[in-house]
């Protein structure tokens, strides 16, 4: 298995664009985690699905983040519109099954919005 | 939500054993205690997991006291390439990260 991926793995962009990353997690893995991490605040959990169903976004910062997941092998986190503060590094990660503690996580993707 | 406290950092050198030790004061009976270790421009990766007593496998050990308010990590014969973040987690139902141990090795 090729891990979880995610897409890009850089990402630049302006203040007030929308920026989308994406997520495709470990075949038969039924939970998927989005995270953010930064200096200041470390690793933060923003949203988990079980099944692709929003299980918990309490971690969501505020609306102008969303994510989904429309099928078992895809996820997108969007930002819109995006402002310096959310530059992070975002991961994702994939889980298989409640019991199973051991979480697989993606190389991450570095956004920086100027 | 049981709350994880470790310390934010430590050094030693190659060839030394290293413990890091993680307090968890509020474990629930059902809570397992769970390791990650993180390496620069890299997501965590899982390292160890226990629920009482010792558990080994080939990078590390943790060892659980009878009463599980706290567990230590253990890194045998550390090398440079074991510098890294280490995260003590109290898994429930989702896995919350806190600021982990920076571990920093010296030649």
């Amino acid at each position: 298995d090729a891990g979880v991926i995610q897409s890009p793995r850089h990402e630049v962009t302006e203040m007030g664009q929308e920026v989308t990353l994406r997520c495709k997690p470990i075949s038969g893995h039924d939970y998927l985690f989005w995270y953010r991490q930064t200096m200041m605040r470390g690793l933060e959990l923003l949203i988990y699905f079980n099944n692709n169903v929003p299980i918990d976004d309490s971690g969501m910062p505020e609306d102008r983040f969303s994510a989904k997941m429309p099928n078992a092998s895809f996820s997108t986190l969007k930002i819109q519109p995006s402002e310096p503060r959310d530059s992070a590094v975002y991961f994702c990660a994939s889980r298989a099954g409640w019991a199973a503690y051991e979480q697989y996580f993606g190389p991450g993707t570095r956004l920086t919005v100027t | 939500l049981a709350k994880t406290t470790q310390p934010i950092s430590m050094d030693s050198y190659e060839g030394q054993e290293v413990n890091i030790t993680c307090s968890h004061n509020n474990i629930a009976t059902n809570d397992y205690i769970t390791w990650y270790q993180q390496f620069p421009s890299q997501g965590p990766r899982f390292i160890i997991q226990g629920y009482k007593t010792k558990v080994t496998n080939e990078v590390a050990s943790l060892f659980i006291p009878a009463d599980r308010k706290s567990s230590t990590l253990s890194l045998p014969r550390v090398s440079l390439s074991d510098t890294a973040v280490y995260y003590c987690l109290v898994a429930d139902d989702k896995i919350i990260f806190g600021k982990g141990t920076r571990l920093h090795i010296l030649p």
